[in-house]
């Protein structure tokens, strides 16, 4: 799996947008961007998923660059719950073998009211 | 509701006295994983299985044994625990052989081995 880098950690204004980047610049082709989020010891929670294209679900959206060596995850009007470490990860769409989940450190993100 | 559910939530042991954590998933899915959580080190992984009966050793198995002889079980089984077995673990669950699917987490056992 490829390797990501993020910002250890964040702050945010409630109501404001969080925008949380993520550099993956060895992705490779067949490799998914996933965003899951741990709130405070909890079990990690999934957020979003995409390939190329940018992604909206009800959570969050996912802006990935043309060249997919970076991406952005976005909350829209960040609230005090989301305080919690956001973690990029890039995995293959193949789900054969060991199919773990490699989970950096992360970005502590703290929304601040 | 979807869930996979971690039993017991906490847990304070001896050194060497066996114990079992349980995982339940009532989503029918195929692929189950046990992760241990230390500061500093992330979540890794120690076992998973892909289906009833496949287990398979996953990054940091030393330890540890499982088994899966249903479907929405997987429990964990520390033989002998020491005390570097001190730590978070969470289950996991997703759907095998779907193209792109998220897993879902147990909410977490906090072990602690004295």
């Amino acid at each position: 799996d490829a390797k990501t880098t993020q910002p250890p950690s964040m702050d945010c204004a409630e109501g404001r947008a969080a925008n949380l980047p993520c550099n993956h610049s060895t992705i490779s082709g067949n490799e998914y961007v996933y965003w899951y989020r741990q709130i405070h010891s909890q079990g990690p929670q999934y957020i979003i998923h995409g390939l190329k294209n940018n992604e909206t679900n009800e959570m969050a959206s996912l802006i990935i660059t043309e060249d997919r060596k970076s991406s952005t995850l976005i909350l829209p009007h960040a609230t005090l719950r989301d305080t919690a470490v956001y973690y990029c990860i890039v995995r293959e769409r193949n789900f054969g073998g060991a199919q773990k989940l490699v989970f950096g450190q992360g970005t502590r993100l703290t929304i601040n009211p | 509701e979807a869930q996979v559910t971690q039993n017991p939530r906490y847990l304070i042991t001896v050194t060497g006295k066996k114990l079992t954590v349980t995982c339940s998933q009532n989503m029918n899915h195929e692929y189950m994983s046990w992760y241990r959580q230390d500061p500093g080190l992330g979540l890794r992984q120690i076992y998973y299985s892909m289906n009833v009966e496949v287990t398979d050793k996953g990054d940091v198995p030393e330890g540890y044994k499982v088994s899966r002889k249903e479907k929405r079980n997987f429990p964990l089984i520390l033989e002998s625990p020491s005390p570097n077995q001190t730590s978070l673990y969470f289950c996991a669950s997703k759907k095998q052989g779907a193209q792109n699917t998220e897993a879902f987490f147990g909410q977490g056992t906090r072990l602690t081995v004295v």
